[in-house]
This record gives structure tokens, sequence and C-alpha cells, in this order.
């Protein structure tokens, strides 16, 4: 079965000071590795597909990066509306019963 | 961009009641959606997904004579939580999607069982 595991699960960071958030996952064949971000009481954003090693994707200061094990979400310079759970999910299953596998996410505090 | 509509925002019930939530895709059609169950600082919890026309396919461990799900037409789905009582409380999460396309989410609903 499709597995996500996020690290760090919470993070504290100083306007402007830039690091990266990761998503590990293993599944039996790649069909989609999605990043959304979900602010308290409200439903996920939807943010990146990533579907290929080698893949990046650039949203002002956030940009997603895949690898064949691993994606990651770097942020820089974020300022304090960055803060929020970012929540990285596969894509599981065949097509026409497909399920996104989500992991615990990351809450990310940025500090003015 | 995409947009899902779910509504309402929060309820709150007395326990025996029977709560519907409506989500409804505004800008495409969503020939399907999915339902979620969210508790405080987890993740989301797949509850069913539902086909346009289809009957619901739920996940395991989740009551189907509980948790009816409707999706009568392509931009909109229905769950109604039959005779709720407070162990059903909890954050409602839809999200639909067109083929080959992500997934996009509501707003949540809030359910509070008195």
């Amino acid at each position: 079965e499709d597995q996500v595991t996020q690290s760090p699960e919470a993070l504290r960071l100083q306007e402007g000071e830039s690091s990266s958030l990761n998503c590990s996952y293993t599944v039996s064949g790649l069909r989609g590795l999605f990043w959304y971000r979900q602010d308290p009481g409200k439903g996920p954003e939807f943010l990146f597909t990533l579907y290929s090693a080698g893949e990046e994707k650039e949203k002002e200061r956030l940009k997603a990066t895949l690898t064949k094990k691993e994606s990651f979400l770097h942020i820089t310079a974020p300022k304090p509306e960055d803060s929020a759970t970012y929540l990285c999910a596969v894509l599981d299953g065949i097509q026409g019963a497909q399920k996104l596998v989500f992991g615990q996410g990351t809450r990310l505090t940025i500090n003015p | 961009g995409a947009v899902v509509s779910q509504h309402p925002s929060w309820v709150i019930c007395k326990s025996g009641t029977s709560v519907k939530i409506e989500c409804r895709s505004l800008d495409f059609q969503a020939t399907t959606m999915f339902w979620y169950r969210q508790f405080p600082k987890q993740s989301l919890m797949l509850m069913a997904t539902s086909n346009e026309g289809s009957k619901a396919t739920y996940e395991q461990g989740v009551e189907k004579d509980k948790f009816l799900i409707n999706h009568a037409s392509l931009t909109l789905s229905t769950l109604t939580v039959t005779s709720a009582h407070p162990e059903d409380s909890s954050f409602y999460i839809c999200s639909a999607r067109e083929p080959s396309q992500p997934q996009h989410f509501g707003d949540g609903t809030r359910l509070s069982i008195l």
C-alpha cells in the first residue's frame, strides 16, 4: 500500500529564513504527487502536481521538486502569510478508482 | 481556477437528528467527488468516493447507512449524517475533480452534535 511521510511535523522560522519541507513516499508506480496548503478551519488549497523525477514547479516563494523517493517544498524568504499546514499526497489506485493518500502534514509558522 | 463550494460551513444540532452537507463544483463538471473527515491536528481521512450517477464507494470502517452520499449531478454531491451522535462531531471536507485534473477542496463543514 502506498505510504506518505512528511517531516518535520512542525517548523518555526523567522520571516525571511528559507527552508525546505520533506515528503517521502513509497508507491508501486507514481501517478502524481500533490502539494496542498491548508489554513486553520479551511479546506486544502491546491499548490502543485509533480509527475516524474526531476520535475520542478514554482509559485511565488514556493518551489516543489521531485525525486524517485521524495519531494521537497522549498520556501524562499517566507512571510508570515505563508504560515499554514502543508500537505503532501500521492495518487493511489487504478484509473477510475484513484484516490489521494495524504501525509500527516507539516505545520509551518513564520514569525515576523 | 476551479472552485468548490461547501455548505453549511458550520452546524450545531441535537443528538439523533440528521444533517445534510452540500458540495458543489462551481465552474467545472466534477465526474468524481470525495468526502473526507478531519480530526484536530490530523490529516484528512477519506470516507468515500462518488462518481456521478453511481453508488458511492466507502472506505473500510465507514458505515454507508450512517453516512449517505448522493452524487446526482456533475456539480452536486451531498453527504447526510443520519441520526448523528456526539462522536460524529468533526470537520467534514469535500473535494471534486474532472478527469486527469487535481482534486479541489471545499472549505469544510464543522459539525457539532450536542
